[in-house]
């Protein structure tokens, strides 16, 4: 089945950029997510890439997905305390199944 | 206000218990879904309901069981469970084959 990597942890300083990173090995994967969990709260999806698509940015995000390389990046740019959450990089091949990473939990300091 | 809303938020109880999950949600979906959030490990998928009829039960074991009344309702019904089974539970609900899921702020199950 798919499966979908990212690390666990990530640690910047307010102000800094942030790249949180995701490997996944289904290539044959259609719309790719991050979502955002903060504390005490559900998923909310941040923003999402179609596979022909290399790049997408959204205000302080930029998504690159790297297809030979089965990598999606999510860089937020100027990291403020408020983005401090669980970040999960999620993938679907189609219909509504969607395939979650474990999440990166994003500690911003001061 | 996700729109999806889930009781209890937290919830306790000891493995001969039966106790049951609620999911409701007010979008206007057809679809629903339950999954399941252990620590460190991926979201995991555990039911999907299309139009009130089951389409994905993810090698789920017989202690979990769902139930969908209607388009806007989702339960999880628990019995016998295992301390293993200790996590958040978290519902969702999306219109069928829409690329976007809007999520509920979980219940925490503890299982001692």
């Amino acid at each position: 089945g798919e499966d979908v990597e990212q690390s666990l942890f990530l640690s910047v300083r307010e102000g800094d950029s942030s790249v949180i990173n995701c490997t996944y090995t289904d290539s044959s994967s259609t719309y790719l997510y991050w979502y955002k969990q903060e504390p005490g709260a559900g998923l909310q999806l941040l923003t999402y890439i179609f596979s022909n698509m290399d790049m997408k940015q959204d205000q302080r995000l930029t998504v690159l997905l790297n297809k030979k390389d089965k990598h999606l990046s999510l860089r937020i740019a100027d990291t403020q305390t408020g983005d401090s959450a669980i970040y999960f990089c999620a993938i679907t091949g189609g219909g509504n199944k969607l395939t979650f990473g474990t999440g990166t939990q994003l500690k911003v300091e001061l | 206000e996700t729109g999806v809303t889930q009781t209890p938020r937290h919830l306790v109880m000891g493995m001969t218990n039966k106790k049951s999950l609620k999911c409701e949600q007010h979008l206007g979906h057809n679809a629903m879904y339950w999954y399941k959030q252990s620590a460190k490990k991926p979201l995991e998928l555990m039911f999907v309901y299309n139009f009130k009829e089951q389409t994905e039960n993810n090698s789920v074991p017989s202690r979990f069981s769902p139930e969908c009344p209607n388009s806007s309702h989702l339960f999880l019904h628990l019995h016998t469970l295992q301390p293993e089974d200790s996590a958040l539970y978290l519902c969702a609900s999306s219109r069928p084959e829409s690329i976007e899921q809007f999520f509920g702020p979980g219940t925490r199950l503890t299982v001692l």
